[in-house]
């Protein structure tokens, strides 16, 4: 399997709600990054987090990172229709030669219902 | 400043054409990146270049492609003779070069070209 796998594979939830995807990889890590893909579209990169942070917020996300045990999650706060996307984690492996070679999980399809 | 920027957005082959994807990255980057991305799947990373210098092709197909990164214009990827299983989503993404203490930025990504193949 690869490095840097997304679960749930798939959420569906109401408008209003908390959204929880979690990532697991398996190397050691420079940093670990969390993007958005609207269907057909490009990728937004939503929040970078180093290996020596263990949270971070920006506005209604919130993500953490667990080195220990190679894991990392995504809070979407109150989440709204328009956040119905794809989500993946990309992990920038230690290895990787000092450039941001990124290694991305299949991602979770996330469903808000107004 | 203008985003990354890919063309075409769509592009149709039949087998045994070649494809030629473009990127131009955002300015002040020096670095590009190509990653494939399967239907329902995540980003595979392809190649990793810097100005006319290819830097990391471990995810690139041995055979029909290639890529290159200019002195002037845009980032080029070429696939030649392709077939069915190109079909996919192509990205390009470019970032700065690292910062002092070896910390990588973040790499923006151009909104890709969809290859299809007949």
């Amino acid at each position: 399997s690869q490095q840097g796998e997304e679960d749930p594979q798939a959420l569906s939830i109401q408008e209003g709600e908390n959204a929880t995807m979690n990532c697991s990889y398996k190397t050691s890590i420079n940093n670990l990054q969390w993007y958005r893909q609207n269907s057909g579209r490009g990728l937004v990169h939503l929040i970078l987090i180093r290996s020596n942070e263990r949270e971070k917020h920006s506005g209604r996300l919130r993500v953490t990172l667990d080195t220990s045990k190679k894991s990392s999650s995504l809070l979407i706060t109150a989440s709204r229709a328009a956040d119905t996307a794809s989500y993946f984690c990309a992990t920038e492996p230690s290895f990787s030669g000092g450039y941001n070679k990124l290694i991305f999980g299949a991602g979770t399809r996330l469903a808000v219902h107004p | 400043n203008a985003g990354v920027m890919q063309n075409p957005r769509h592009l149709v082959r039949r087998r045994g054409q070649e494809a030629r994807l473009r990127c131009s990255p955002m300015k002040g980057h020096s670095h590009v990146y190509w990653y494939r991305q399967l239907p329902e799947e995540g980003l595979k990373f392809m190649v990793y270049l810097q100005k006319e210098n290819i830097i990391d092709e471990s995810g690139m197909p041995k055979e029909r492609f290639s890529a290159e990164f200019p002195k002037e214009g845009p980032s080029i990827l070429r696939i030649q003779q392709v077939v069915r299983g190109d079909s996919a989503a192509y990205f390009c993404a470019s970032s700065p070069p690292p910062s002092v203490g070896g910390y990588t930025d973040t790499q923006y990504f151009g909104p890709g070209t969809r290859l299809t193949v007949l």
